[in-house]
């Protein structure tokens, strides 16, 4: 079945340490992103990615890296977890991207990565 | 703050009442669109609603959108136990880089059977 997977589905792991969310998209969109779920704040982008070997700051990047070496795949790492960062990730994707392309705006979303940072 | 802020941000109805959920937002906007996320699951959309429409249907589910107000509504008729959940809109920003999709808290509906 197309869509997005991520990984892991949970984690818990010590501040300081190193964590790597994996997404993969089988859909062939072009734009990419990552959002932080918290109670009562909504869904906040992390970084974006309009296309592959591009990658931009969404509104919460800060202690968030990502890259974009294929048009499937798109990490999110935490260089040093902190306890704020604990969350529910959410990746997705969609068929456009690029200022001007056509692009119905509807976003595809993985099923969740919950991260627990103590 | 946000740039889309649902109203309310709970609500809870018998099953077959209609469910009304707001949504309002500060800048203008490409579309908008509204979601559903079931417990402990990851976001489905909905409808679509482009700035240039005012009403959508898509069976049970009715949006409006009221650009000179900055706000939406969705309406879902005729509802059951299966619509539990929280809905969230969401509106397209064009920025220079990218389509930039902003969501507000959401609203928890509750369809009791």
């Amino acid at each position: 079945i197309a869509g997005i997977t991520q990984a892991p589905t949970s984690q818990i792991l010590a501040a300081g340490r190193r964590m790597t969310l994996r997404c993969t998209q089988d859909m062939r969109h072009n734009a990419m992103y990552w959002y932080r779920q918290d109670l009562g704040l909504g869904l906040r982008l992390i970084h974006y990615s309009n296309t592959a070997g591009t990658t931009g700051k969404g509104e919460v990047p800060d202690g968030y890296s990502v890259s974009r070496a294929n048009t499937d795949d798109f990490p999110l790492t935490l260089a040093s977890a902190v306890p704020s960062q604990t969350s529910v990730y959410f990746c997705a994707s969609s068929p456009g991207g690029l200022a001007g392309e056509k692009n119905t705006g509807e976003l595809f979303f993985g099923e969740g990565s919950r991260l627990t940072v103590l | 703050s946000q740039q889309g802020e649902e109203d309310p941000q709970a609500l809870s109805i018998q099953e077959g009442e209609n469910a009304t959920m707001n949504c309002s937002y500060k800048t203008s906007i490409n579309n908008l669109q509204w979601y559903r996320q079931n417990s402990g699951r990851g976001l489905v959309h909905l409808i679509l609603i482009r700035s240039n429409e005012r009403e959508k249907h898509s069976g049970r589910l009715r949006v409006t959108l009221d650009t000179s107000k900055k706000s939406s509504s969705l309406l879902i008729t005729a509802s059951r136990a299966a619509d539990t959940a929280s809905y969230f809109c969401a509106t397209d920003v064009k920025e220079t880089s990218y389509d930039k999709v902003i969501f507000g808290p959401g609203t928890s509906l509750s369809v009791i059977p």
